[in-house]
């Protein structure tokens, strides 16, 4: 199978503070993008999505900034909270059906 | 709206036996896409049906199979067990496919539990 890494970092925060989750994608024909969030146990829920037209787009808490110049895609969790523990991995894919392709992914943990 | 489902939710077999896992996606999508995740590969994408055709496929040997039924509803096998194979087999269904992106809408995979699978 394709390998999409070895290795989980891991981001430590304090609760209420702001957390950065980045990702490198490596094609740069990639389309669209998309952030899951997976706690243990179960399988990846999704967060928040972005097209590559855009460079920004806001959520609930969560705001996904894209650099299409450095193929460069971060996940912004404002006031982290400890249900928000969990590692996120980013997405990215061609569109037109192509595959979607899984970062190595992030483990987040909140220090209450 | 119910979301998917896999079944089972843990299965222990011994190298040399087969397994099928099988998937039920959210109702109204007809596009399933199955993945492998492993602590040391991460998440891999095994292959996607739609509409009872595969569609999409990773880089997999053929013990990996799949296929769809007419309700949507999938199944994936694995033959010939090896302990390699111990992982975590994920399903996620998305309505038009594996991010269908026509008239500027995206599509979203939503994902089941997974199926924690033990090769002994």
């Amino acid at each position: 199978g394709e390998s999409v890494g070895l290795h989980l970092p891991t981001l430590s925060v304090q609760e209420g503070d702001n957390s950065i989750i980045n990702c490198a994608y490596s094609n740069s024909a990639s389309d669209y993008f998309i952030w899951y969030k997976q706690e243990s146990g179960k399988g990846p829920q999704f967060i928040i999505d972005i097209r590559s037209n855009m460079d920004k787009r806001q959520g609930q808490r969560v705001t996904v900034l894209l650099n299409k110049t450095v193929k460069h895609l971060s996940l912004q969790i404002a006031a982290t909270q400890p249900g928000d523990s969990a590692v996120y991995f980013c997405a990215e894919t061609p569109g037109g059906y192509q595959k979607v392709t899984f970062g190595t992914g992030t483990k987040l943990q909140v220090i209450p | 709206k119910a979301g998917v489902t896999q079944t089972p939710r843990y299965l222990i077999k011994t190298r040399g036996q087969q397994v099928t896992l099988s998937c039920s996606p959210i109702s109204g999508h007809r596009s399933v896409s199955w993945y492998q995740q492993t602590p040391g590969q991460g998440l891999q994408f095994l292959f996607e049906y739609f509409s009872e055709t595969q569609r999409n496929k990773g880089n997999f040997p053929g013990r990996f199979s799949g296929r769809q039924f007419s309700n949507s509803r999938s199944e994936m096998n694995v033959s010939t067990l090896e302990l390699g194979d111990s992982a975590l087999y994920l399903c996620a269904s998305s309505r038009l496919g594996t991010s269908g992106i026509s008239g500027g809408n995206t599509d979203t995979q939503y994902f089941g539990p997974g199926t924690r699978l033990t090769v002994l």
